[in-house]
C-alpha cells in the first residue's frame, strides 16, 4: 500500500483477554517499529525490527508484550493478559532502512480500550 | 539517556500570524537528527522537518522553519503565515546516530504542544 496501514483501527476488550495489534508498512521498508502513545504524552518506543529479527526490544514494559514479524513485512503486535493500564493508541511506523538518517512514516494507530 | 521537553502544553495563533513552538533536549551524542512532526486528530504522525545536527545551517521547509541552537539545546519550529490546517499536535522528537556510538536510532519524544489557529 501507499502508506503503513493498521487493524484493527480500534478495539475494545475485557481486562485479562488477549489481544493481536497487526502493522503492514510501507513496501520495500526494512524497518518497522512499534510505539505507544498514552493520552496526553508523546509517543513511547516499544521495538524495532530490522528484516525478521528484532533489533531493540528495549521498549517492551513486560513479558505481556510481544512482536513478531515472521516474513520481513506484516507485524504483529501481541499482548496477553490485558490490563486496564494497556488502553492507549499503538503506533506502528517504518522507514527504508534502520538509520538515524532514514525519514520514519507512520500509521494512523491501532485506539485499544481496556474494559 | 536523551530527553526531549516541550514547555507549552498549548499555543494559539491567528491565523496569517506567525508562532513558534519550543522544543529543549538533553543529550551527550555529537551526531543525532531532531525533528518535529505534527499528529491531527487523524493520529497520524505526519514529518513536518527534520534537522541533521553536524549542519549549522537551518532546516527550512516552505511555511515551516527551525532555529537549531546546539550548545543551547535549542530546537524552536516556526510557523510562518498560519493557515486552519496547522491546528493540530506538534511533537518535537530525538533519535541519536548509531553509526557514531549513539542510541539504536529510535525516536524519543516530547509531551507535545496543541496548536490551535484562530480564523
Amino acid at each position: 500500500g501507499a502508506g503503513v496501514s493498521q487493524t484493527p483501527s480500534n478495539k475494545v476488550t475485557e481486562k485479562g483477554k488477549y489481544v493481536e495489534l497487526r502493522c503492514d508498512p510501507i513496501s520495500g521498508h526494512t524497518a518497522l517499529y512499534w510505539y505507544r502513545q498514552s493520552l496526553g504524552q508523546g509517543p513511547e518506543f516499544l521495538i524495532y525490527f530490522q528484516g525478521t529479527g528484532a533489533a531493540d526490544d528495549s521498549g517492551l514494559p513486560n513479558d505481556r508484550f510481544f512482536a513478531v514479524r515472521p516474513e520481513g513485512s506484516v507485524s504483529t503486535l501481541k499482548i496477553q493478559r490485558t490490563e486496564r493500564g494497556d488502553s492507549a493508541v499503538y503506533l506502528c511506523a517504518s522507514s527504508l532502512r534502520g538509520g538515524s538518517g532514514n525519514t520514519i512514516y507512520f500509521g494512523e494507530g491501532s485506539w485499544l480500550t481496556v474494559v | 539517556a536523551q530527553t526531549v521537553t516541550q514547555s507549552q502544553p498549548e499555543m494559539s495563533v491567528q491565523e496569517a500570524e506567525t508562532v513558534t513552538l519550543s522544543c529543549t533536549y538533553d543529550t551527550s551524542e555529537s551526531d543525532y537528527y531532531l525533528f518535529w512532526y505534527k499528529q491531527p486528530p487523524s493520529r497520524q504522525m505526519i514529518l513536518v522537518i527534520r534537522q541533521e545536527a553536524y549542519k549549522q545551517q537551518n532546516a527550512t521547509e516552505n511555511r515551516f522553519s527551525v532555529n537549531f541552537q546546539k550548545a543551547a539545546k535549542s530546537f524552536s519550529l516556526k510557523i510562518s503565515d498560519s493557515q486552519l490546517g496547522d491546528a493540530a499536535m506538534y511533537f518535537c522528537a530525538y533519535r541519536g546516530d548509531p553509526n557514531y556510538g549513539g542510541s539504536q536510532g529510535n525516536l524519543i519524544f516530547g509531551k507535545g504542544t496543541k496548536l490551535s489557529v484562530k480564523p
